[in-house]
């Protein structure tokens, strides 16, 4: 069974700090990971999809790598900022195209 | 932001009564999903559609009918709402084939079934 693992559940730092968000899974044979921010009531908003064949996306201060033969996903934020306080979610398919498998997520603050 | 729109935001109602969920885009994308959000559980599937009247089961569809009859427009139904169904819906759209991947999200729809 896949199994996904997002660490820390929770992380406060103060504004300007870099910071690394982790997600560790079972099985290393992925087709792609998607990491997502959750704003307090609201949907989820996609911010970076790293194919199989991808090792990393970076989308301004955000870079996403992904190493499948360690089962691992991590999430570098640089130079934090207030703004940047939200859940942070990894999800990627299961063999089976219609079950996606979303991380529990980690929730972060940024003190200013 | 994407043109997602949920509606209604919050519903309360009774035990076996029927319900139904209206997810709107304005965005023409082909996939269409319905997740619910559950502490504990997080975000799983519950429907999703790949085209007009073209729909699929999830992880946890048991409850739950779907139609999609125009593009833009996938509906969610509970039949016989249970308090167990009580929870944050998602709707979620994608353009993409992705293995599923959703692209963008709605704000949800707060359900409470007393």
């Amino acid at each position: 069974k896949q199994e996904v693992t997002q660490i820390p559940a929770a992380l406060s730092v103060p504004e300007g700090e870099n910071l690394v968000l982790n997600c560790s899974f079972t099985d290393s044979a992925i087709y792609n990971l998607q990491w997502f921010r959750q704003d307090p009531g609201k949907g989820l908003t996609s911010l970076l999809l790293i194919q199989s064949s991808q090792r990393e996306q970076t989308s301004g201060r955000l870079n996403a790598s992904l190493d499948k033969s360690s089962g691992r996903s991590t999430l570098y934020i640089a130079a934090s900022q207030p703004g940047d306080s939200a859940t942070y979610l990894c999800a990627f398919p299961r063999s089976s195209a219609s079950k996606i498998i979303f991380g529990s997520g980690t929730r972060l603050s940024i003190r200013p | 932001d994407a043109g997602i729109t949920q509606s209604p935001r919050h519903k309360v109602t009774e035990t076996g009564t029927p319900v139904t969920l209206r997810c709107h885009q304005t965005e023409n994308h082909r996939y269409m999903y319905w997740y619910r959000q559950d502490p504990g559980h997080g975000l799983r599937l519950i429907h999703y559609s790949y085209g007009v009247k073209d729909t699929d089961k999830g992880e946890v569809s048991d409850g739950y009918s779907v139609s999609r009859s125009k593009t833009e427009d996938f509906l969610l139904t509970l039949e016989s709402a249970t308090s167990s169904q009580t929870s944050v819906y998602f709707c979620a759209i994608s353009d993409r084939g992705e293995n599923n991947q959703p692209q963008h999200f709605g704000d949800g729809t707060r359900l409470s079934i007393l």
